[in-house]
């Protein structure tokens, strides 16, 4: 199984551009979420969903849009990057129960210069 | 709001001993879930072991061992026989029963001395 897949790995914008975060998973997962690690600080909530078309904002949400067309995936979008979105992010998934583990993809290191 | 502290920023350890990596939790649930995860150089998250509320006895996973001391709101992580793979950052994690988000701590960073 592949798990979740996550791409890119690494990527460079500059201020003001867009991109898409890719997230896919194959297990079936119903809640699927997005964080960003900063040094210090742990991980941190951007968005998360509970199922195709459902969606709600987390902790950090602002500067960031998601949707969730399917049950696999779960991209994130980035609508103007700035400096301050500099960070590592990464896709999680699991099933809707509390007792079960995230699976995290492999992350992606953002720098925004 | 739950809150998850991680006191130390680093720890570190000679190959072969025993390390306690602490944690402590701030809820007024009953029911919730707590979880240590494991982040090597690779970034990658590795689940190391999780904990139930409700169950009163401690978790166990091969070397890995937690504390749980739910009166205290404490969990911490105990490594035995320390090996040069298991130098990585440890976060804390806690789950809610009834809500499904993993709220974290600011995690530890272990260093394995050989």
């Amino acid at each position: 199984n592949a798990g979740v897949t996550q791409t890119p790995k690494f990527q460079v914008l500059k201020t003001g551009q867009s991109m898409t975060l890719q997230c896919a998973q194959d297990m079936n997962h119903e809640y699927m979420s997005w964080y960003r690690q900063d040094p210090g600080m742990g991980l941190r909530l951007i968005h998360y969903s509970v199922g195709a078309g459902i969606t709600d904002q987390g902790e950090v949400p602002n500067g960031y849009n998601v949707s969730r067309s399917t049950t696999e995936d779960f991209p994130l979008r980035l609508l103007s990057a700035a400096p301050s979105q500099t960070s590592v992010y990464f896709c999680a998934s699991s099933y809707y129960s509390s007792r079960t583990e995230a699976f995290f993809g492999q992350g992606t290191r953002l720098t925004v210069v | 709001a739950q809150t998850v502290t991680q006191s130390q920023p680093e720890m570190s350890v000679q190959e072969a001993e025993t390390v306690t990596l602490s944690c402590t939790y701030d809820t007024s649930e009953s029911d919730y879930y707590l979880f240590w995860y494991k982040q090597p150089p690779s970034r990658q998250m590795i689940l190391v072991i999780r904990q139930e509320a409700y169950k009163q006895q401690n978790a166990t996973e091969n070397r890995f061992s937690v504390n749980f001391q739910k009166a205290a709101k404490s969990f911490s992580l105990k490594i035995s026989d320390s090996q040069l793979g298991d130098a990585a950052m440890y976060f804390c994690a806690y789950k809610m029963d009834s809500n499904y988000q993993l709220i974290w701590g600011a995690g530890t960073k272990l260093i394995i001395k050989p």
